[in-house]
């Protein structure tokens, strides 16, 4: 069965550094999306793209934060300058026509 | 409003137990509501979902309840199993432009099922 795919699972990174979490959407998938669920609290959009940009943003999405789809496979998601805050798990999901299907998420801790 | 954080609704149950979870929501003009389930250290995982315009739909062992007069949803899971242990959100979505597919995820509840 096809499955979203996150790498890395777990990245620690020193404030002020810039990380890029790495997804690997389903293959035939459309829209895809990132979340982030700050530990023990409910899970929060924060992008949705499709056709090669940005359909929707949060708040949380400030200019720190960047998506890109590189390639036809990869759907990355940017913090250049990452703050105490950004610590959480981190979640690409994509779908097709229907549900979102979601990765296993990667684990981003600021020190 | 929604209280977030540390303290999630808790429910144990002993497995064969029916279990009932719920959820308020608050964007009426929602089209989908959708209840995920979380095991520890995966990602959400899909169960069932309903249109705004029903009130009850079921699946395999989880019957989803929608009463969109006081905003309210809660899922039944009939026969619980300790591999139901997970926490469980409700999530809704509201189609059409660019808001399309964009979830917004309630506060959860942790379900504990007892051998």
């Amino acid at each position: 069965e096809p499955e979203v795919t996150q790498t890395p699972s777990h990245q620690v990174t020193q404030m002020g550094q810039e990380v890029i979490l790495r997804c690997v959407p389903i293959s035939n998938h459309l829209y895809f999306y990132w979340y982030r669920q700050i530990l023990g609290q409910k899970v929060e959009f924060l992008v949705s793209f499709y056709n090669n940009e940005i359909s929707e943003k949060s708040e949380i999405f400030d200019d720190q934060f960047s998506v890109e789809r590189p390639d036809g496979s990869n759907f990355t998601l940017k913090i250049r300058s990452t703050k105490l805050e950004d610590s959480a798990m981190y979640f690409c999901a994509s779908r097709s026509r229907g549900e979102q299907y979601f990765g296993p998420g990667t684990r981003l801790t600021v020190t | 409003g929604e209280s977030v954080g540390l303290h999630l609704p808790t429910l144990s149950v002993q497995e064969g137990d029916n279990s009932i979870i719920n959820c308020a929501y608050s964007n009426s003009a929602s089209d989908y509501f959708i209840w995920y389930k979380q095991e520890s250290g995966k990602g959400p995982q899909f169960i069932i979902d309903i249109r705004s315009n029903m009130d009850k739909r079921q699946g395999q062992r989880v019957t989803v309840l929608l009463n969109k007069t006081v905003k309210h949803l809660s899922l039944q899971i009939a026969a619980t199993q300790p591999g139901d242990s997970a926490v469980y959100f409700c999530a809704e979505i509201k189609g059409g432009g660019t808001s399309y597919g964009k979830l917004t995820f309630g506060q959860g509840t942790i379900l504990t099922v007892h051998p």
